[in-house]
């Protein structure tokens, strides 16, 4: 059972704009949501995190929301560059029930020039 | 380099053979994990240590999958008799242990493997 979903396969964003990747999660005991970037043929490398106790961390150009009551987060990167053309997880976890991290399938930006 | 580092990056095998990949943490890092990823998924979560104690298992490490940290340090994920099913990237990571910062994960580059 998926328990983290990020419902966009894809985003395409041109350079200077906002980019805004969401993600969903059914499990009302996580707290603690992570996002990270990978490309091609290499590990994901962490960007920022958030606990539950929180509704906004941010770090630089990138911003992650928090939304509890909707079980609903959102990374938000601005201004996008091409650099940040790479896929985007978002992952969870539940501090009380162990250390494993539930990823999504991840969103593919594409920042265009 | 000071990141998590792992070995080899690629490994071709033939069904039916043994592979071994390892990991080497970060150093002050006293947790330890393994994660499988195929093509469209995100990372799946095997197995956690921490230290040289292997507290997690996921049901995704069949009995052909066997990890171990001897002394709480390295990492060897070993697997045998493979399977064409088997071939993805296997990740390490680490973290420290306590508190929110604890469930931070720091990835290395990662080992394909393609089983033929």
């Amino acid at each position: 059972d998926q328990q983290v979903k990020q419902n966009s396969p894809s985003l395409s964003v041109q350079e200077g704009r906002i980019s805004i990747l969401n993600c969903d999660y059914t499990n009302s005991m996580f707290d603690y949501f992570l996002w990270y970037k990978k490309y091609p043929a290499e590990g994901p490398t962490f960007l920022i995190s958030i606990s539950s106790i929180k509704d906004k961390n941010e770090d630089g150009r990138f911003t992650v929301f928090l939304n509890k009551s909707a079980k609903h987060l959102s990374l938000h990167i601005v201004p996008s560059q091409p650099g940040d053309s790479a896929v985007y997880f978002c992952a969870a976890s539940d501090s009380n029930s162990g250390y494993a991290l539930n990823f999504g399938k991840g969103t593919s930006l594409l920042v265009t020039p | 380099d000071t990141g998590v580092s792992q070995d080899p990056r690629h490994k071709i095998t033939k069904r039916g053979q043994n592979v071994t990949f390892r990991c080497d943490p970060i150093s002050e890092h006293n947790r330890l994990y393994w994660y499988r990823q195929t093509l469209g998924q995100g990372p799946e979560f095997l197995t956690y240590f921490q230290n040289e104690a292997q507290l997690e298992k996921s049901r995704l490490l069949s009995d052909r999958f066997s990890a171990e940290r001897p002394k709480g340090s390295f990492s060897t994920l070993e697997i045998q008799r493979t399977e064409q099913g088997d071939s993805a990237m296997y990740l390490c990571a680490s973290s420290l242990a306590g508190g929110y910062s604890g469930n931070t994960i720091y990835f290395g580059e990662g080992s394909w493997l393609t089983v033929v």
